[in-house]
């Protein structure tokens, strides 16, 4: 079964706008991952927030984790159509054990 | 670097025929793993492996064989192939680092299977 669940499915917003994503999971995590995935290309990955972490910042994204509603957050700001792609989050647990995806929500930016 | 590496990017099988899709990471990484990508799934989990000689099951395991005789390749051997194997496969290998906390994970571009 699947932990990591990522609201919207899909969402849609015009160049220059911000774009928030939600992760929501089920069981206690060490860590949370964000991955891009561009269309017919593997994943890249964005940002690793860990369990004892609030909100992480990497350029243009911005990650939160509650843990105590089990979700977190990616925010991309200022969005380019080259952010078009689909973002998953992942779930790690215990090392060497399972790192569970979501279904993950397919951004467009439109120009 | 090359990073982590794939071989096939695309394979047509017939049900009931084998075949190892291949994987290789120059990463030095202790930790590989397989996933299998189906649209509107997001990823699950195959086979992984924590080192040289030793692999584990993931969630989805029923059909696939792995090994791990080197530090370097992870491949995958499908065993006789069924239209449900019909997928797109992705390697992954992450160096564990400190602690026990799973870190971050590197993709190859992933294989295009279709079992017809």
């Amino acid at each position: 079964s699947q932990q990591g669940e990522e609201d919207p499915q899909a969402l849609s917003i015009q160049e220059g706008e911000n774009a928030t994503m939600n992760c929501s999971y089920k069981t206690s995590i060490n860590n949370l991952q964000w991955y891009r995935q561009n269309s017919g290309r593997g994943l890249v990955h964005l940002i690793l927030i860990r369990s004892n972490e609030r909100e992480k910042h990497s350029g243009r994204l911005r990650v939160t984790l509650d843990t105590s509603k089990k979700s977190s957050s990616l925010l991309i700001t200022a969005s380019r159509a080259a952010d078009t792609a689909s973002y998953f989050c992942a779930t790690g647990s215990n090392y060497g054990q399972n790192i569970v995806f979501g279904p993950g929500t397919r951004l467009s930016v439109l120009p | 670097n090359a990073g982590v590496t794939q071989t096939p990017k695309f394979q047509v099988l017939k049900t009931g025929q084998s075949m190892t899709l291949q994987c290789a990471q120059d990463m030095n990484h202790e930790y590989m793993s397989w996933y299998r990508q189906d649209p509107g799934m997001g990823l699950r989990l195959i086979h992984y492996s924590v080192g040289a000689g030793i692999t584990d099951q993931g969630e989805v395991p029923n059909g696939y064989n792995v090994s791990r005789s080197t530090t370097e390749d992870f491949p995958l051997r499908l065993l006789s192939a069924a239209p449900s194997q019909t997928s797109v496969y992705f390697c992954a290998s992450s160096y564990p680092g400190l602690g026990t906390s799973t870190d971050t994970q590197y993709f190859g571009p992933g294989t295009r299977l279709t079992v017809l």
